[in-house]
């Protein structure tokens, strides 16, 4: 079955530790996106990328880091810098260009402890 | 930045009734989407209008787009307690080519059986 998965599904981080969070996709998809999104909001976007190795920062970059090194992969980290990373985090993944429906995995939430 | 601000934040109906959920953007789009969102899960696609479109079906679902006014509308007819859920749309920038999509806050509603 082709999606779109994201792991682990919740994800627990003491203060001061890098976390990080993965995506992977078997779509074929050339683009990819990282967003966050807070308890009763929409989604906002932190990292896109629309080919391997480039990436561009979204909205809301820092804090965070990402890599694009394979089509199916787009790991996202979550560093100390960023302040108040709880949220729950999605992955989404389309073919390049603009007029395509995105594709997203179940979502990771992450929490400070 | 979010593009996209929903109306209403939280609409209650009894089943069977009609649901109509509304979108206003600001700036000119390419396309705008709907997606759909139950509680903990990954956003699933519902449906693109092109600029050039007006109106748009698939299923239950209507879909209407005023870029003169900056709008669109989603309706749910004859629903279900299975729309239960939280809508969002989500719209590209004019002249962009990234697919990087801007999302509303969303409509959360509640199909009582």
């Amino acid at each position: 079955d082709g999606g779109i998965t994201q792991s682990p599904k919740y994800l627990f981080r003491k203060e001061g530790q890098n976390v990080t969070l993965s995506c992977e996709q078997n779509l074929n998809h050339d683009a990819m996106y990282w967003y966050r999104q807070d308890p009763g909001q929409g989604l906002r976007l932190i990292y896109y990328s629309q080919i391997v190795n480039d990436f561009q920062k979204g909205d809301i970059a820092e804090g965070y880091s990402v890599s694009r090194e394979k089509k199916e992969s787009f790991p996202l980290t979550v560093t100390s810098a960023q302040k108040n990373p709880t949220a729950f985090y999605l992955c989404a993944s389309s073919k390049r260009g603009t007029g395509h429906e995105a594709f997203f995995g179940q979502g990771t939430r992450l929490t400070v402890v | 930045s979010q593009q996209g601000e929903e109306d209403p934040q939280a609409l209650s109906i009894q089943e069977g009734e009609n649901a109509t959920m509304n979108c206003s953007y600001k700036t000119s789009i390419n396309n705008l989407q709907w997606y759909r969102q139950n509680s903990g899960r990954g956003l699933v696609h519902l449906i693109l209008i092109r600029s050039n479109e007006r109106e748009k079906h698939s299923g239950r679902l209507r879909v209407t787009l005023d870029t003169s006014k900056k709008s669109s509308s989603l309706l749910i007819t004859a629903s279900r307690a299975a729309d239960t859920a939280s809508y969002f749309c989500a719209t590209d920038r004019e002249g962009g080519n990234t697919g990087k999509l801007i999302f509303g806050q969303g409509t959360t509603l509640q199909v009582k059986p």
